[in-house]
């Protein structure tokens, strides 16, 4: 099984879409998860961390459930310059190794 | 704007020459990274510095040679690599107090191209 798992996609949802992506991690010791946005020929750029309780940072929406071992994304009112890749980052262990998923293309259209 | 600045941008390189790789940043970062990414694959790290001193290395293939000089640099020297090692080449740094919440910030990259 790998450490970080995406549903690889694409993902293709008119404006205004809301859209969710999962991320699945096996080591039950990670402690630390984000969520990254990687545009064509560029480099991965953070979106969010993601908290235990949840967070909010406007049209976006983290989760974590520890129990099941996922986190998600949640994009509300998608527009077209929310076209990327997303990819969850999560570390193995407690530990600076940190390690992306494979990520999930998301393609808005008008 | 990035604050981690990597030179070159691209690179050309044959098997039998010795080229660095280099990465800056001023952002009082303690803990810097290298990884690897192959078109449409995620990065993937190699190499992990935290305080100067290599803290994990993800079995790279010794023909990858990484050293810190100091807090602010990191450098990635090539030698005798080969065409299947072509790839985007990504510095990140983190502040280092972790690992817990470790935020990764990218440089924009080298391209590199192994002939």
């Amino acid at each position: 099984r790998k450490e970080v798992e995406q549903d690889p996609g694409p993902f293709n949802v008119p404006e205004g879409a809301t859209v969710a992506f999962n991320c699945t991690y096996s080591n039950s010791a990670s402690q630390s998860f984000f969520w990254y946005r990687q545009d064509c020929r560029k480099e991965p750029k953070l979106l969010m961390s993601v908290y235990s309780s949840g967070n909010e940072d406007g049209r976006f929406t983290a989760q974590l459930n520890r129990a099941s071992q996922y986190i998600s994304l949640l994009i509300r009112d998608s527009k077209l310059s929310d076209s990327a890749t997303y990819l969850c980052v999560v570390n193995i262990g407690s530990s600076y190794k940190l390690i992306f998923g494979s990520g999930t293309r998301l393609l808005v259209r008008p | 704007d990035t604050e981690v600045t990597q030179t070159p941008k691209h690179l050309v390189m044959g098997m039998t020459n010795k080229k660095s790789l280099k990465c800056e940043q001023h952002m009082g970062h303690r803990a810097m990274y290298w990884y690897k990414q192959k078109a449409k694959k995620p990065p993937e790290l190699m190499f992990v510095y935290s305080y100067e001193k290599l803290s994990i290395n993800e079995s790279v293939p010794s023909r990858f040679s990484p050293e810190c000089p100091n807090s602010s640099l990191l450098n990635l020297h090539l030698h005798a690599l080969q065409p299947e090692d072509s790839a985007l080449y990504l510095c990140a740094s983190s502040l280092g107090q972790g690992p817990t919440n470790e935020k990764l910030f990218f440089g924009s990259g080298t391209q590199l191209s192994v002939l």
